[in-house]
């Protein structure tokens, strides 16, 4: 049973635009996590969000964790092609028990 | 620094043969240790996870085993490989009481 949903689950961009990914669940979550994985390898962490509507940036990334700790969103400004990948958003269920969301593969065109 | 490592990077068996994967982490001591496997493009599925040594928790029921040797070894098995097997098998490990997971580069299987 698949307990996180992303969306979108594909996006192409030109580089310059903004985005949001979205991470959904009915489920609560003791913290999320975001990685970033590039084709062949592993994935690699970006964040990790903790309390309900807590706020992160990384550069040009923002990353939001719902007040109720069920989704998060991550936000690109100004896209660029390096930001290519599978976006991955992970929340922990107790202490070592982790549910993967589905994925959004973003492609920036240069 | 910490390391992880993983072995083989690519295997090709042949259905019904064995399986041995192969993870170690380095610059830590009782890390927890975790099998994922990724289907092509898409989320990771926790499969077993460790948080010593010979202390598995399997997730999902399946033709899979693991074991952990030693502190910082962590090996994936089955006796006898299914078509259904196929995937990117990814190890993790984490700080013993943190929240975050660091991976490892992946092993490529597919069975034939």
């Amino acid at each position: 049973t698949q307990l996180l949903e992303q969306s979108p689950q594909f996006l192409s961009i030109q580089e310059g635009e903004n985005l949001t990914v979205y991470c959904n669940s009915s489920s609560v979550f003791s913290s999320l996590q975001w990685y970033r994985q590039e084709p062949g390898e592993g994935p690699v962490l970006l964040v990790t969000v903790v309390t309900g509507g807590e706020v992160k940036k990384l550069k040009r990334l923002t990353f939001q964790f719902g007040d109720a700790r069920k989704d998060s969103s991550l936000h690109i400004t100004a896209a660029q092609p390096g930001d290519t990948g599978l976006y991955l958003c992970a929340g922990a269920r107790g202490t070592y028990k982790y549910i993967f969301g589905t994925g959004t593969r973003l492609k920036v065109l240069a | 620094s910490q390391t992880i490592h993983q072995w083989p990077a690519t295997l090709v068996q042949p259905v019904g043969s064995p399986l041995s994967l192969e993870c170690t982490v380095e610059g830590t001591s009782n890390p927890n240790l975790y099998w994922y496997r990724q289907a092509a493009g898409r989320g990771l599925q926790l499969l077993f996870y460790s948080v010593g040594i010979g202390q598995i928790s399997s997730e999902v029921p399946q033709n899979l085993s693991a074991s952990r040797p030693q502190d910082r070894q962590f090996i994936l098995s089955s006796k006898k490989l299914l078509l259904s097997d196929s995937g990117f098998y990814l190890c993790a490990w984490g700080f013993s009481g943190g929240r975050e997971q660091y991976f490892g580069p992946g092993t490529r299987l597919t069975v034939t």
